[in-house]
């Protein structure tokens, strides 16, 4: 089947402008994750959707940063007035959200945002 | 907090051959899960093995194997007889049980030779 999908798998935007970034998880997933990975290191935790809640976003640097899972599929992650540093590669993830320590998060290909 | 260390600088490794790319973590919680993830060039990650803070065995998914040795807190990944397509940056990670975000590493990158 599909896998997480992420669009689009570029975006170059000026400083303090705004961006959307779209994830399109697996079918059938109710949990989603998303990352965010700097040049040269492992990715970092940013929030965690269960069905349309976001259940944990103590990952979100700033309020700049919001997401949203309207229907519990699609999710969109929102920056405003972006910055420089903002610049990396933005993964999503989604799992089955199983019991216990076993659940995969599955990724798609990120989204490479560079701030001018 | 968790916290996840590969050190490791980057390995070059002969196809064929077989290469163990080490990780070490810290918690003090019993009950986590351990994962390994490839992220070639494409910069997609790819699930590659999971283990247990419970399992008994060490886990073993096709070329990959887990060294897990709970008391050294330590899972290391083995990769059997490379191929030129292992090349990638390796990423291991962790997560406890009834949480949700995996925290990482910070990767160890190989390069397989023909």
């Amino acid at each position: 089947g599909a896998g997480v999908s992420q669009t689009p798998s570029n975006k170059v935007t000026e400083k303090g402008k705004y961006v959307e970034l779209r994830c399109d998880p697996i079918s059938g997933h109710t949990a989603l994750y998303w990352y965010r990975q700097s040049l040269g290191q492992g990715p970092e935790f940013l929030i965690y959707f269960q069905g349309t809640g976001a259940a944990d976003d103590s990952g979100l640097p700033n309020d700049r940063f919001f997401a949203v899972r309207p229907e519990g599929s699609v999710s969109t992650l929102k920056i405003q007035r972006t910055e420089r540093g903002d610049s990396a590669v933005y993964l999503c993830a989604s799992s089955l959200r199983l019991a216990g320590g076993s659940d995969t998060q599955y990724f798609g290909p990120g989204t490479r945002l560079t701030v001018l | 907090a968790q916290k996840i260390t590969q050190t490791q600088p980057g390995m070059f490794v002969q196809e064929k051959e077989a290469v163990t790319l080490d990780c070490t973590y810290d918690t003090s919680d019993p009950s986590y899960g351990l994962f390994w993830y490839k992220q070639p060039s494409s910069g997609e990650m790819i699930f590659l093995i999971y283990q247990g803070s419970y399992d008994q065995q060490n886990a073993t998914e096709g070329r990959y194997s887990l060294n897990f040795q709970k008391a050294r807190k330590s899972a290391n990944l083995v990769i059997s007889a490379s191929q030129l397509g292992d090349s990638a940056m390796y990423f291991c990670a962790m997560k406890r049980y009834g949480n949700n975000r995996l925290a990482f590493g910070k990767g160890n990158q190989v390069v397989v030779i023909p």
